[in-house]
């Protein structure tokens, strides 16, 4: 099993809709977690970190369900610039390492 | 305000030729990584780096040799190129104890023939 999992869509919604995207983990032991996105042929930026308690930035709310092990990214009132492939990422804090899924591509159309 | 930079942006090799692709980053990070990006397989570690001379095996390190020897830069070799390393690379560097935020260079697209 991959140490995370996504969904790679794509996932088509129209202009304001509310979509979510999860991700799962298999290392019970991950410290930290990310959402990153990546338009078409750029490299991937970083979009938010995932807490335990949750966070919400603007449009942007993710979570983090440590039981189920997954991560969870709900976009609300999609803009057509929210196209892009959303790529999920955990960190183990004893190697410095990040490891990423394979992406989950967001279609907002008009 | 460069951030990261690779070269070279683009690149055509025929098998079994060899050839370094730099990276360089000016945040005075301490941590380094090449990763290469395949459709379907997302971003794959290959090698990381963390600290000045020293180097560690990701996910994929077979075929690749790498590089620290100043902290700001970051080198990956191939050897002996094969059309399986055909790929996009990205390298990307993080603070020491910040947040966990990885930044990446633009990208380098490799061919081999």
């Amino acid at each position: 099993r991959k140490e995370v999992e996504q969904d790679p869509g794509p996932f088509n919604v129209p202009e304001g809709a509310t979509v979510a995207f999860n991700c799962t983990y298999s290392n019970s032991a991950s410290q930290s977690f990310f959402w990153y996105r990546q338009d078409c042929r750029k490299e991937p930026k970083l979009l938010m970190s995932v807490y335990s308690s949750g966070n919400e930035d603007g449009r942007f709310t993710a979570q983090l369900n440590r039981a189920s092990q997954y991560i969870s990214l709900l976009i609300r009132d999609s803009k057509l610039s929210d196209s892009a492939t959303y790529l999920c990422s955990w960190r183990d804090t004893g190697f410095q390492k990040l490891v990423f899924g394979t992406g989950t591509r967001l279609l907002v159309s008009p | 305000n460069a951030g990261v930079t690779q070269t070279p942006k683009f690149r055509v090799l025929k098998t079994g030729q060899s050839m370094t692709l730099l990276c360089a980053q000016d945040m005075n990070h301490e941590y380094m990584y090449w990763y290469r990006q395949d459709p379907g397989m997302g971003l794959r570690l290959i090698h990381y780096s963390v600290g000045e001379g020293t180097t560690a095996k990701g996910e994929v390190p077979d075929g690749y040799n790498v590089s620290r020897l100043k902290k700001q830069n970051f080198l990956l070799g191939l050897e002996s190129a094969a059309p399986s390393q055909t790929s996009v690379y990205f390298c990307a560097s993080m603070a020491g104890g910040g947040n966990g935020e990885l930044f990446f260079g633009e990208g380098s697209r490799l061919t081999v023939l």
